[in-house]
């Protein structure tokens, strides 16, 4: 199974941007790493994703090292409303069989 | 678009009766289609994997026998927890997969389903 390790949890203030870190070790060349947040008592929500090249969307921009081992959500400007918990994900086939490890425990700091 | 719906969203049921939990696409087909199960503060858990028009593919841990797969349509996949007992309380999340812009595909999850089993 595909695995990857994050920090249990990170606070950040409002306004500010945010890090959020991801090591892949068992990722393979053609994996794609997903990212996905999940608020309270609801399902998680997709984020971004990528291969190799970074990422860029409406939501995060997503960094992946040269290698593919760690990538990195980066939220330009955290809310309030992006308190919630970050998972990364990559998957040996596809969108089949995401693991879900601990995830990030985000905290926004008013 | 992208639109994955779940019902119910909350059920309380007594211990030994069964409970089905319906899981839609709604804005697209999904040949593939999986239920996770996740207790409190804790991660997903994948269930099983669920194929239009076949069986559904168990991990490892997880009774097929208790918790019943149907996916039945491209766009409808049910889960029946079978003689519920309190240990099954949990939240139920479904995801039915789905292709991004650029070919590549991902998960689209639902709203979750809270079962309380008394």
């Amino acid at each position: 199974d595909a695995k990857t390790t994050q920090p249990n949890s990170m606070e950040s203030n409002e306004e500010e941007p945010v890090h959020l870190p991801c090591n892949h070790s068992t990722i393979s060349g053609t994996d794609y790493i997903h990212w996905y947040r999940q608020l309270p008592s609801q399902g998680p929500e997709y984020v971004i994703h990528g291969l190799t090249s970074n990422v860029n969307n409406r939501m995060a921009s997503l960094a992946i090292a040269e290698d593919r081992k760690s990538s990195t959500l980066i939220l330009h400007r955290a809310t309030l409303r992006d308190a919630a918990v970050y998972y990364c994900t990559d998957s040996r086939t596809g969108a089949n069989n995401l693991f879900f490890g601990t995830g990030t425990r985000l905290t926004v700091i008013p | 678009g992208a639109v994955v719906s779940q019902h119910p969203s909350r059920v309380i049921c007594k211990s030994g009766t069964s409970v089905k939990i319906e899981c839609r696409s709604l804005d697209f087909q999904a040949t593939t289609m999986f239920w996770y199960r996740q207790f409190p503060k804790q991660s997903l858990m994948l269930m099983a994997t669920s194929n239009e028009g076949s069986k559904a593919t168990y991990e490892q841990g997880v009774e097929k026998d208790k918790f019943l797969i149907n996916h039945a349509s491209l766009t409808l996949s049910t889960l029946t927890v079978t003689s519920a007992h309190p240990e099954d309380s949990s939240f139920y999340i479904c995801s039915a997969r789905g292709w991004l812009a650029g070919g590549a595909d991902t998960q689209y999850f639902g709203p979750g389903t809270r079962l309380t089993v008394l």
